[in-house]
């Protein structure tokens, strides 16, 4: 079946400093990619998306890129806050239309000044 | 409309017991979905319902759970006699025919 692996936290990093959170998935036809960010206390919010391969997907300042190559989805961020800190998600379903989602077991970003 | 709202935030029960949990969502979504997340875990998909209609149950839902979405409105999900290892995270989310799900804060179940 459809699995997402991404890598374990916890991840500490300074103020500025850059991000790399790699996920990589298998799955059988052409599935759609996204990171889920939930915030502590706060529900899971949908961060940013991907359809196709070599698509970008992109907000507040997160940006992956799908790699049907690599079966990769990798989160990069140029310069993190402290407001960034929360657990991210990689999650894939199988294509357009499809409910379900399958998620990676998240990783715990902690952003100190 | 706020999001989707789900009730309680926090359940603790009796192994043995019944527990019942609540979800609302986005008025105009006809989609609703629950998923179950443990510690340190991410969320693991149990069920969906297009409307009314229950179209899709995991194998991780077990003959104790049983969901509902009586009106296509709000949905129920029952856990009848409860186990330790049912303690975890309900998700409850939401989403249009085609696009993106909207999460819940979730329900908190701790079977003591």
């Amino acid at each position: 079946g459809d699995s997402v692996t991404q890598m374990e936290g916890p991840v500490t990093l300074s103020e500025e400093a850059f991000l790399t959170i790699n996920c990589t998935y298998t799955a059988t036809g052409y599935p759609s990619l996204f990171w889920y960010v939930q915030y502590p206390g706060e529900g899971l919010q949908l961060l940013l998306k991907a359809t196709k391969a070599d698509d970008k997907g992109s907000n507040k300042g997160f940006e992956a890129t799908y790699r049907k190559e690599t079966t990769s989805f990798h989160l990069e961020k140029g310069s993190v806050q402290v407001s960034d800190s929360a657990v991210y998600f990689c999650a894939s379903n199988s294509g357009a239309g499809s409910y379900q989602l399958t998620f990676g077991k998240g990783t715990k970003l902690s952003v100190i000044p | 409309d706020t999001g989707v709202s789900q009730d309680p935030r926090h359940k603790i029960t009796k192994r043995g017991q019944n527990v019942t949990f609540r979800c609302d969502p986005i008025s105009e979504h006809n989609r609703l979905y629950w998923y179950r997340q443990t510690l340190g875990q991410g969320p693991e998909f149990l069920t969906y319902f297009q409307n009314e209609a229950q179209l899709e149950k995991s194998r991780l839902l077990s003959d104790r759970f049983s969901a509902e979405r009586p009106k296509g409105s709000f949905s129920t999900l029952e856990i009848q006699r409860t186990e330790q290892g049912d303690s975890a995270m309900y998700l409850c989310a939401s989403s249009p025919e085609l696009g993106e799900a909207f999460f819940g804060q979730g329900t908190r179940l701790t079977v003591v």
